[in-house]
């Protein structure tokens, strides 16, 4: 299957800094990414979904101004995470689909200290 | 709106065969997944159904799709020790899958 690459795979950072996850679509072009949280022995909680080239859909209850998505190009999406808090600290997943299926990046631990 | 459910914890013996089941709400759905979660990682595609077949089987791994309960299963033949992981059911109507809350396996000696 196609290959979605996710970096970092985990980070840590302080409280209050901001963090930037890439997601990188390998082998295809990928016209629209998602972007995941995934809480403890939780399910994945969508939180976006971006289109290359326009502003990202965000799902109800999520901060489009503190989980900042840029879809600059058909292999590329990013995540910042924007003065970062420890209630942030989680497992970030990005999705990318192809014309037929949705593929997933590996994930990126995320802790905020 | 859409609800996927799926049991948290499974325990088998290594060489047993595991079943894991799942059950939704959305009658439109159109393909169910099955991804599986290693520690630390992202989630694997491992097989999917179109929801006009009710049976499809892949190497060790058989879907079994009841559309009229709305239930849908995979089986694992002879699980080993690297079948542990988060197994996730999902269904999708549109292109968004919506995911159940995973099944840990858990395979023991």
């Amino acid at each position: 299957g196609a290959v979605v690459s996710q970096h970092p795979s985990w980070v840590i950072c302080k409280s209050g800094t901001s963090v930037k996850i890439e997601c990188r679509s390998l082998d295809f072009q990928a016209t629209t990414m998602f972007w995941y949280r995934q809480f403890p022995k939780q399910s994945l909680m969508l939180m976006a979904t971006s289109n290359e080239g326009s502003k990202a859909t965000y799902e109800q209850g999520v901060e489009k101004d503190k989980f900042l998505i840029n879809h600059a190009s058909l292999t590329l999406s990013t995540l910042t995470v924007t003065s970062a808090h420890p209630e942030d600290s989680s497992f970030y997943i990005c999705s990318a689909r192809d014309p037929g299926e949705a593929f997933f990046g590996q994930g990126t631990r995320l802790t905020v200290v | 709106g859409e609800d996927v459910e799926q049991s948290l914890f499974l325990s088998v013996r290594e060489g047993d065969s595991s079943v894991i089941n799942c059950t939704y709400t959305d009658s439109s759905s159109t393909y169910l997944y099955w991804y599986k979660q290693e520690p630390g990682a992202g989630l694997q595609l491992l097989t999917y159904i179109f929801s006009n077949m009710d049976m499809k089987q892949d190497q060790r791994l058989t879907v079994l799709l009841n559309k009229k309960d709305k239930h849908l299963s995979l089986r694992i033949a002879d699980t080993q020790t690297g079948d542990s992981a988060i197994y996730f059911c999902a269904e999708k109507t549109g292109y968004i899958p919506t995911f159940g809350r995973g099944t840990s396996l858990i395979v023991h000696p």
